[in-house]
This record gives structure tokens, sequence and C-alpha cells, in this order.
């Protein structure tokens, strides 16, 4: 089993329409969770950033996190054309190893206008 | 500001030839690190360096691969004897003192013929 798991997609959705991306980790020692985004031939960019259990908003984007369940998720609101890109999770743990980010495979996401 | 800047963008080679990338985090970012991203696949650590000493070197595939920096500025990545499976996108990311969330750049896409 891989540390961090991530349905690839890809995904496709209507303009306007609610997205969720999900992430799921198998190691209890990850306390730190992002999500970035990453647009065909750029690099990632940092999206959300959470550490603690709940949901965290910013703007059309909730980033939601159950460390009881291992289960991370992305919201985004009112989808648009411009969402279209690869999302990320990203974990890292704490203690030991604490700087080195786990990354799922990334979902690949097309929002159709 | 200033991101983090890779270079060359492009890189084609030919089996068995050295290669060397070029990275130059943002200034004042004190830790630096080095990805590998397939097709298809999520971003591979390589290496990480706290300053100019590089205290996790654990992600490097092979002895062909290594990786130094100058103080807390410039890293460059040097493949030797490449081969097809070196093939991928190569990411830097960098992050500020005391922080978790690293920066990416563009990335330079190394093509092995």
């Amino acid at each position: 089993q891989k540390e961090v798991e991530q349905d690839p997609g890809p995904l496709s959705v209507p303009e306007g329409a609610i997205v969720s991306l999900n992430c799921t980790y198998s190691n209890s020692a990850f306390q730190y969770f992002m999500w970035y985004r990453q647009y065909s031939r750029k690099g990632p960019e940092l999206l959300m950033y959470t550490y603690s259990s709940g949901n965290k908003e910013d703007g059309r984007f909730t980033a939601q996190v159950d460390k009881s369940s291992k289960y991370i998720s992305l919201f985004i609101r009112d989808s648009q054309p411009s969402d279209s890109a690869t999302y990320l999770c990203a974990m890292i743990p704490s203690g030991a190893g604490s700087y080195q980010l786990t990354f799922g495979k990334g979902t690949k996401l097309s929002v159709i206008p | 500001g200033a991101g983090v800047s890779q270079s060359p963008s492009n890189k084609v080679t030919e089996k068995g030839k050295d290669v060397e990338l070029r990275c130059d985090p943002i200034s004042g970012h004190t830790a630096l690190y080095w990805y590998r991203q397939r097709l298809g696949q999520g971003l591979e650590f390589l290496i990480y360096f706290q300053g100019n000493s590089a205290p996790d070197k654990s992600g490097l595939p092979s002895d062909r691969f290594s990786a130094e920096r100058t103080g807390e500025s410039v890293s460059t990545l040097t493949i030797q004897r490449t081969q097809q499976e070196d093939s991928a996108v190569y990411l830097c990311a960098s992050t500020p003192p005391l922080q978790e969330t690293q920066y990416f750049g563009p990335g330079t896409r190394l093509l092995v013929l």
C-alpha cells in the first residue's frame, strides 16, 4: 500500500459545479497537509495548507482534514475553466523527516465551459 | 518577488551523456529540495539541502545522481551517463526558515534519447 493514495481521474465537470478531490494516507505521523495545483508544463503551486483536523476555507476553496480516518479533501465551489489543472495532495510528518513532502499522484481536473 | 527559477527549461540528450540541471531558490530560503516527476506519476523526493549540507540523500535513485549547493544559493543536480528511464521533469523547491511550505520552480524537462 502506498503511503498516499489519490484517484488520478481524469475528472471532468461542467462550469459552476462543486468539485471534490480526495486523498487517503496510511502514515499516522503525517501532521501537515497541503494541496498543490499544477498547470500543464508548470511547477506545482501551493493552494492550501492545513495542520489540524477540520475545515479551512480560502475563497472558493475548502480544505478538510480528518485525521481519525486519515482522509483529506479539497472542495472547489463554483468551478471555473481556469481551475482546470492537476491537483496534488502532499503531506509532511512530524518529527524525523519533517521536511520531506510525500505526494499523491495527482488528480487531473477539467472544467468544461 | 522572484520565485524559484530553474534552467534549462528543456533538455534533450543522448543516452550515456552527462547533464547538469540548475536551481536558483527564492532569496532567503534556507532549505532546498529536488524532486523527479515521471509522466503520470507523483513527485519523487530526491534530495534535501539545509544550507549547503545535504542531510538526506536517500531519494537519489543511483550513484549516477549527485547534487551540490553553494551556500544558501544555487544548487545543481548532475546526472551522469544518462539512461532513458531518467527522462522526467526535475523540480526544485525551496522553503523559508522555520516553515514547512515548499515553493516550486517550473521544472526542467529532461528527455534522454
